[in-house]
């Protein structure tokens, strides 16, 4: 059974630009969640996605935005990078009904904004 | 809101002998899970254990284990046996338990454990 696919693993960009990350949930999981992690702010959830909906948004401006297809497949956008969004994403997905056990994480993708 | 505390930035133990990482949270919730992940140097999060609040027994996994004190609101993890596939960061977690709604996970501040030879 395949994992969490996120593309690409790394990625360079210039400040001012845009972004698009994506995401491939595991077979028939529905849900997916987005964070971003760096080394002075740590893990933050971004957005989760249900149904091509989005449920659930953390405290980040909206530049960040995200959407999810039918196949449950996500992306997630930046616009006008800025120096302070170089991070890992990470993706995360879940069967619905069964957060509490757990999200399956992707590996990542590592964007450095310069 | 709901936060989680690592106190450990750093641990280190040698191999075969046993650690405990230590994870406090804070909550108004009465109903919730609690998590322990582990994120090796490949970047994924592997999910190492899983705990209900509303379970007091404490959730084993092979070598893991917690100790899950719901009063004084403390989620420590005891790992036996230490191996060196164990070098990781390990970040605890909060998700409420809301059924049926979003629910997010929100992360301590993780604790970087080295196992040595």
């Amino acid at each position: 059974k395949a994992g969490v696919t996120q593309t690409p693993r790394y990625l360079i960009k210039t400040r001012g630009q845009q972004v698009t990350l994506s995401c491939s949930p595991i077979s028939g999981h529905r849900s997916v969640s987005w964070y971003q992690q760096t080394p002075g702010q740590g893990l933050q959830f971004l957005f989760e996605y249900f149904s091509e909906t989005q449920r659930n948004k953390g405290n980040f401006p909206g530049r960040f935005s995200g959407r999810q297809f039918s196949n449950s497949r996500s992306e997630m956008n930046v616009s006008t990078l800025e120096l302070g969004d170089s991070a890992l994403y990470l993706c995360a997905s879940s069967l619905v009904g069964r957060l509490g056990y757990g999200y399956t994480f992707g590996s990542g993708t590592r964007l450095t904004v310069v | 809101a709901q936060t989680v505390t690592q106190s450990q930035p750093e641990m280190s133990v040698q191999e075969a002998e046993t650690v405990t990482l230590s994870c406090t949270y804070d909550t108004s919730e009465n109903n919730y899970y609690l998590f322990w992940y582990k994120q090796p140097p490949s970047r994924q999060m592997i999910l190492v254990i899983r705990q209900e609040a509303y379970k007091q027994q404490n959730a084993t996994e092979n070598r893991f284990s917690v100790n899950f004190q719901k009063a004084a609101k403390s989620f420590s993890l005891k790992i036996s046996d230490s191996q060196l596939g164990d070098t990781a960061m390990y970040f605890c977690a909060f998700m409420r338990s809301d059924t049926g709604t979003a629910s997010k996970l929100t992360f301590g501040t993780g604790t970087r454990l080295q196992v040595t030879l």
